[in-house]
Parts: structure tokens; sequence; C-alpha cells
């Protein structure tokens, strides 16, 4: 069965960094790009970027650079995201999803990571 | 950054109508436009791709129209399951971008 299963939710403080985990399952991993969504509560959801796991290729949003990266282990099937200077501003639901096999829109999707930044 | 619009942003109505949920673009976005339907709690889950094809498993009822910045998802016999929360996504330009949501609540 397709599935990403993604860390647990986390708690931190303002001006820490948190990484989550995107580990895949029953699929070839290099075979596609993992992207990184996340949606703050009650709001659209919001596109952070993406990782080729083959190359290590990456790809992020302008409003995140120099705050995101995105890096993988393809030994065991593991994508990672790590934001840095968390604010307030940043608590979310992460999500990692890839896209399907004959098109290019996100099909499976991570359960999610609660990231809550509070002091 | 494409700017995708939905309306309303609630619709109310009862099992059995017929449903139909806008979203617009601030410029063109060929027909590179996805619906997805979120429930509390979960993941967004893929509808409609390429404005007009049903993903894997998704009913007959869900339906998707429109082309350049006007789109159109729509149900057309709700069932009990289906009032959730409904996304257009864009796949036109990066960065690919969300609307904020039309939220399908029972009358």
């Amino acid at each position: 069965q397709v599935q990403l299963v993604q860390s647990g939710a986390e708690v931190k403080k303002p001006g820490a960094s948190v990484r989550v985990s995107c580990r895949a399952f029953g699929y070839t991993f290099n075979g596609y790009y993992i992207h990184w969504v996340r949606q703050a509560p009650g709001q659209g959801p919001e596109w952070m970027g993406w990782i080729n796991p083959k190359s290590g290729d990456t790809n992020y949003v302008q409003k995140f650079q120099g705050r995101v990266s995105m890096t993988r282990d393809p030994s065991i099937n593991t994508a990672y995201m790590e934001l840095i200077s968390l604010t307030s501003d940043d608590t979310a639901v992460y999500y990692c999803a890839k896209y399907g096999v004959s098109h290019y829109y996100m099909d499976v999707w991570g359960k999610g990571t609660t990231v809550i930044v509070s002091s | 950054e494409i700017v995708l619009t939905q309306s309303p942003a609630t619709l109310s109505l009862s099992p059995g109508e017929r449903a139909a949920l806008s979203c617009r673009a601030s410029q063109s976005v060929s027909s590179y436009l996805a619906w997805y339907q979120q429930k509390p709690g979960q993941a967004p889950r893929l509808l409609i791709y390429d404005t007009s094809n049903r993903a894997t498993g998704i009913p007959a009822r869900f339906s998707g129209s429109g082309s350049g910045t006007d789109f159109t998802l729509t149900i057309s016999s709700l069932e009990p399951e289906d009032f959730a929360v409904y996304y257009c996504q864009q796949r036109s330009n990066w960065p690919y971008t969300f609307g904020q949501g039309t939220k399908l609540e029972i009358k």
C-alpha cells in the first residue's frame, strides 16, 4: 500500500527550528518528488517546495527561502523538511505528499505533523 | 503568484441537492487546475485534476469544468459524506497555489 508516514507533533519556542520526517512505503521512493505543504489553522494549504529524492535537487517557494531546507535519505526512503527561526506564524500542520502515477497533482498525502510555536 | 479566489466561502445545501463551487484565477492557468476535498483532521483528498479528470476512486457525481480563469466543481446530488471543505489548486505557474476554500455545510 502506497503511504507516507510522518513524524509526530512538535511544540517549539520562537526562534527554534523543527525537522519533520516523511517515510515512504509501497512505491519506488526515487521515482516521485516529495512536496511539502503546510496549513495554518483555518487557512487554505500553502506550498513550501519540493525535493527530488533521486538527485536531491530542491525548489523552495520564495517566501521560505533561507529558512527551509529539504533533504532526503534514500537508504531509508525518507524525506525531511527543516524550518528554522520559527515564529508563531509557523504554527500549522505540515504535510508531505507525492504526485500520482499518471498526473502531476498530489494524490498521496501523509497524515500531517502539527507544529505549534509558542513561548 | 497566481491568486485563486473561491466562492462562495460557505454553501449551505441539503443532501440530494446539486452543488456548484467556483474558483477564479488572477491570470490564466490553462487547464492546470485541481480540486481537493478536506474533512476535519484529515489531509486533503484529490478529487479532480486537469480541470475535469476524476482521480482514482472518485464517484461520478463529482465533475469539473472550466478553462483559463474560471472553473467550477459540481456535485450532482449531495451525499452526507460530501459535506466538507473544498479547495482548488493550480500548477500552471510556480509557486503552485491553493484557494482559500469553500465550506459545504448541511442546511
